[in-house]
């Protein structure tokens, strides 16, 4: 059981767009910054988002974060076959005293 | 190129020890933080803990904390996660990262992962 709450599994055409929802507490999204990666299979994870909403440096603003309370949710617009992932956030949490994932999300881009 | 590379797979059996590292390159890394974070089969993401380079110092997840010892030796630019009793459920994918933002979670360079089997 993720401390960090996301749906399985979520699918979407190419083309439109698509959320992903995460949702914590106060101890954890509600105050401190969240991060997303994507994970291609058989491949490290890849920073798309920190700090809530910002992108790294080559990452397209197709990939956007937003916060609100205890959860966060990122948006990809434009959804290509090459988005096809699982998706994670994760950020810190100060009553663990430890960083913490979402328990991830598949994108299926159909 | 900044890189993070792992040593290579392991296959050992339970009540082992091993120690596998994380090494980095292109960057001065003895004032960075690295951290380790295990997946295993088919599952999501687990943050381990994470050592600073400059002075060694250490903060583990609850979840992993006397389980594993995370090493480093600065000189060398080199993070280190060891096991003295190797479980079967030790077999996983061991990624190591470095949290180039703020705080210890957000992860702008991943190692390519170490793939431990702990079998009989």
């Amino acid at each position: 059981q993720s401390v960090l709450t996301q749906p399985p599994s979520i699918s979407a055409a190419p083309g439109q767009k698509v959320t992903i929802s995460c949702s914590g507490s106060s101890s954890n999204i509600g105050n401190n910054f969240v991060s997303w990666y994507h994970q291609l299979p058989g491949t490290a994870p890849k920073l798309l988002i920190y700090d809530d909403n910002k992108r790294p440096s080559g990452i397209p603003d197709r990939f956007s974060g937003s916060k609100s309370g205890t959860s966060a949710t990122l948006g990809i617009t434009g959804l290509q076959t090459g988005d096809e992932a699982d998706y994670y956030c994760g950020t810190w949490d100060g009553s663990l005293s430890a960083g913490v994932f979402g328990g991830g999300t598949k994108l299926t881009v159909l | 190129e900044v890189q993070l590379v792992q040593s290579g797979s392991e296959v050992k059996k339970p009540g082992e020890s091993l120690k596998i590292s994380c090494k980095g390159s292109g960057h001065t890394f003895s004032s960075d933080w690295i951290a380790w974070v295990r997946q295993m089969p088919g599952k999501g993401l687990e943050w381990m803990g994470v050592i600073y380079l400059g002075d060694s110092d250490t903060r583990y997840s609850p979840s992993f904390q006397g389980q594993v010892i995370i090493s480093a030796d600065k000189s060398i630019s080199t993070a280190y996660l060891q096991w003295t009793s190797l479980k079967a459920s030790d077999s996983a994918m061991y990624f190591c990262a470095r949290p180039g933002y703020s705080g210890y979670i957000a992860f702008d360079i991943w190692g390519q992962g170490t793939m431990v089997t702990v079998s009989s």
